[in-house]
């Protein structure tokens, strides 16, 4: 079992869709939490950063943390085509961050 | 002004061969790593330096080898290459003490023929 599950997608939705995304982990000493989105043949970039349990919420992305059911989401709201993207959660221990699968997010036009 | 650049962007070769990807960094970070991202898009950490020192080493074929000369460099060797090696490796850095966020490079696709 992989310490960071999270469902590959694909996810197509309409312009103006609320995205939902999660990942669920299996180790408790994770301590902080990440999205991070991925451009096709581009690095991925940071878009939120958790270390605690409950909502953060930044423009049209919100994060959420349960650590009691070790579960993660984010939120994107009033999605845009720009918005296309594989969004890959993160995970950090001791200075090592692991990844989620990747979800690859298509938001038509 | 790149934050964090990987050169070459693409690097095609036949098996058996050796070969290097160099990475800079230029936000003043003391941590670099390398990652490297199969086919099905799995980020997976390889390496990490702080401060030139080998701080991460995940189970990793010793055909690879990082080298950091100074905080700002992290360049991966590669050895006799297979054609499981062909992937995207990407490069990035932050600051250990904190938050670890994290920035990374365009990334280097690297196919094994």
């Amino acid at each position: 079992q992989k310490e960071v599950e999270q469902d590959p997608g694909p996810l197509s939705v309409p312009e103006g869709a609320i995205v939902s995304l999660n990942c669920t982990y299996s180790n408790s000493a994770f301590q902080y939490f990440m999205w991070y989105r991925q451009y096709s043949r581009k690095g991925p970039e940071l878009l939120m950063y958790t270390y605690s349990s409950g909502n953060k919420e930044d423009g049209r992305f919100t994060a959420q943390v349960d650590k009691s059911s070790k579960y993660i989401s984010l939120f994107i709201r009033d999605s845009q085509p720009s918005d296309s993207a594989t969004y890959l959660c993160a995970m950090d221990r001791d200075y090592k961050l692991s990844f989620g699968a990747g979800t690859t997010v298509t938001v038509r036009a | 002004d790149t934050a964090v650049s990987q050169t070459p962007k693409y690097l095609v070769t036949q098996m058996g061969n050796d070969k290097s990807i160099k990475c800079e960094q230029n936000l003043g970070h003391d941590t670099m790593y390398w990652y490297k991202q199969d086919s099905k898009k799995f980020l997976k950490i390889m390496f990490s330096y702080n401060n030139k020192e080998l701080i991460i080493n995940e189970t990793v074929p010793n055909r690879f080898s990082p080298k950091s000369p100074d905080k700002a460099h992290l360049n991966l060797h590669i050895n006799s290459l297979e054609l499981g090696d062909s992937a995207v490796y990407f490069c990035a850095s932050s600051q250990r003490e904190g938050r670890n966020e994290q920035f990374f490079g365009p990334g280097t696709r690297l196919t094994v023929l």
